[in-house]
């Protein structure tokens, strides 16, 4: 079985500040991993995932997330915040199986101030 | 490129009533995902099809059905509706055997039950 946990369901930051949004995972076989972002009224947009090879992964729109096996993470981080990001971030976990289930977790909400 | 659609994209529904939602894949993507996403809260997993079989099963109420028909569309039948039905319903479809097992998902059908 799999489970993620995100640390923070809350986020602020300002405009131009770092983003950095906490993500950990459980999983008894090598994990897939994603990060979703959800705008208002939306579907799921995928950021970035992590199947296997380099450990840090570039996504869209300035994101990227570093795997760490060691700590069981896959924090999301972008180095300067936009008022666009404002949104539901949601990470998620597969097994290294094509066609299973994504176990989500319980997201963050991230505000930019300006 | 063509995108997951699901229909209708807004539902609303008495209580006891039944419900039918419809998802069409992205064309060549053989298997189908439902997620169901309450207020505030993360997707969560209920039911999976590849090549019209059921693939994985989640915490989907014995109320609900779905299957997946010959052209690769899928419907997800809800019957009994119960005010805790009202959710977001996301279909998302993949290509099994594709290699990061990446699910691309649809805008979502936003069911309420008065």
């Amino acid at each position: 079985a799999q489970s993620v946990t995100q640390l923070g369901s809350h986020v602020s930051v300002s405009e131009g500040a770092l983003v950095l949004l906490r993500c950990n995972y459980s999983s008894s076989v090598p994990p897939y991993l994603f990060w979703y972002v959800q705008y208002p009224n939306q579907g799921l947009q995928l950021l970035l995932k992590y199947t296997t090879g380099a450990t840090l992964v570039k996504g869209i729109n300035g994101f990227e997330a570093e795997f760490k096996k060691s700590e069981t993470s896959f924090h999301l981080t972008k180095p300067s915040a936009h008022m666009s990001d404002a949104a539901e971030y949601f990470c998620a976990v597969s097994v290294t199986t094509s066609g299973s289930r994504l176990t989500f977790g319980e997201g963050t909400q991230l505000t930019v101030n300006p | 490129a063509a995108g997951v659609i699901q229909s209708p994209r807004h539902l609303i529904k008495e209580k006891r009533e039944t419900a039918t939602l419809k998802c069409y894949p992205i064309p060549r993507h053989d298997t189908v995902y439902w997620y169901q996403q309450g207020p505030g809260q993360d997707p969560q997993f209920l039911i999976s099809f590849y090549e019209k079989m059921q693939s994985d099963k989640g915490s989907i109420p014995d109320r609900f059905s779905a299957q997946q028909f010959s052209d690769y569309h899928s419907e997800l039948n809800m019957s009994s509706l119960e005010l805790g039905d009202s959710a977001l319903y996301f279909c998302a479809s993949s290509l099994l055997g594709s290699q990061h097992n990446e699910q691309f998902f649809g805008p979502g059908t936003r069911l309420t039950v008065l």
